[in-house]
């Protein structure tokens, strides 16, 4: 248990079909974070938010749209997604960013979607 | 931009084995350094980190990871395996007032029992 919950633990979807993953945290951080977990690739980092503003979308494309209602809550809204978009998707959170020093980052157990 | 080479992409070894790997990161400035290890169906955890100080940093599980400046290196050592490390080894770095931490591909480590 790490204190950040994803759902559904595994998605299969159509390339027409809209879906959201939600991440939830109980460990009072203010930063959260999506990364993209592709066999044989670098964990690659997504977004950050930190106190629900967006700080960092890294080149991602316009199908994947993520949502930060609040510091213990991030969505990842999917749509038209491709096969090549298959792959393990991780949160995590971490403390303030704001405050400086190296984060010290939680992760959850990650959304295994499969694009069919 | 900083980025994190991880020399082994599978590592096949027998229980008692020694374990050394490679970790080599890009970026002139100050670091922070971390292992992570995620256990087959797990989530990603913290094996260890180095923020600063004593250049040898010891972690769970009896692994160890030593941070050489001069080689931008940061690789990972046990002396000893165990079967229940089979696992995927995360290095990463972030650079110091940065938000991001940059991963390499990870080692897939296979312990034979």
């Amino acid at each position: 248990e790490t204190g950040v919950t994803q759902t559904p633990r595994h998605l299969v979807m159509g390339m027409t079909n809209k879906k959201s993953l939600k991440c939830e945290q109980h460990l009072g951080h203010n930063a959260m974070y999506w990364y993209k977990q592709s066999a044989k690739k670098p964990l690659e980092l997504m977004f950050v938010y930190n106190f629900k503003e967006q700080t960092e979308n890294n080149s991602v494309p316009s199908r994947f749209s993520p949502e930060c209602p609040n510091s213990s809550h991030l969505f990842l809204h999917l749509h038209t997604l491709q096969p090549e978009d298959s792959a393990l998707y991780l949160c995590a959170s971490s403390q303030d960013l704001s405050r400086g020093g190296p984060p010290q980052v939680s992760f959850g157990s990650g959304t295994r979607l499969t694009v069919v | 931009a900083q980025s994190v080479s991880q020399h082994n992409h599978h590592v096949i070894l027998s229980e008692a084995a020694s374990l050394e790997l490679g970790c080599n990161y890009s970026y002139g400035g100050t670091v922070n350094l971390f292992w992570y290890v995620q256990y087959p169906g797990q989530h990603l955890q913290l094996l260890l980190k180095y923020f600063s100080g004593d250049p040898l940093v010891k972690g769970i599980k009896g692994f160890e990871a030593e941070f050489i400046k001069s080689k931008f290196s940061f690789n990972l050592r046990k002396p000893s395996v165990q079967w229940s490390d089979t696992a995927e080894y995360f290095c990463a770095v972030n650079a110091n007032r940065d938000d991001k931490i940059i991963f390499g591909k990870g080692t897939r480590l296979h312990i034979l029992p």
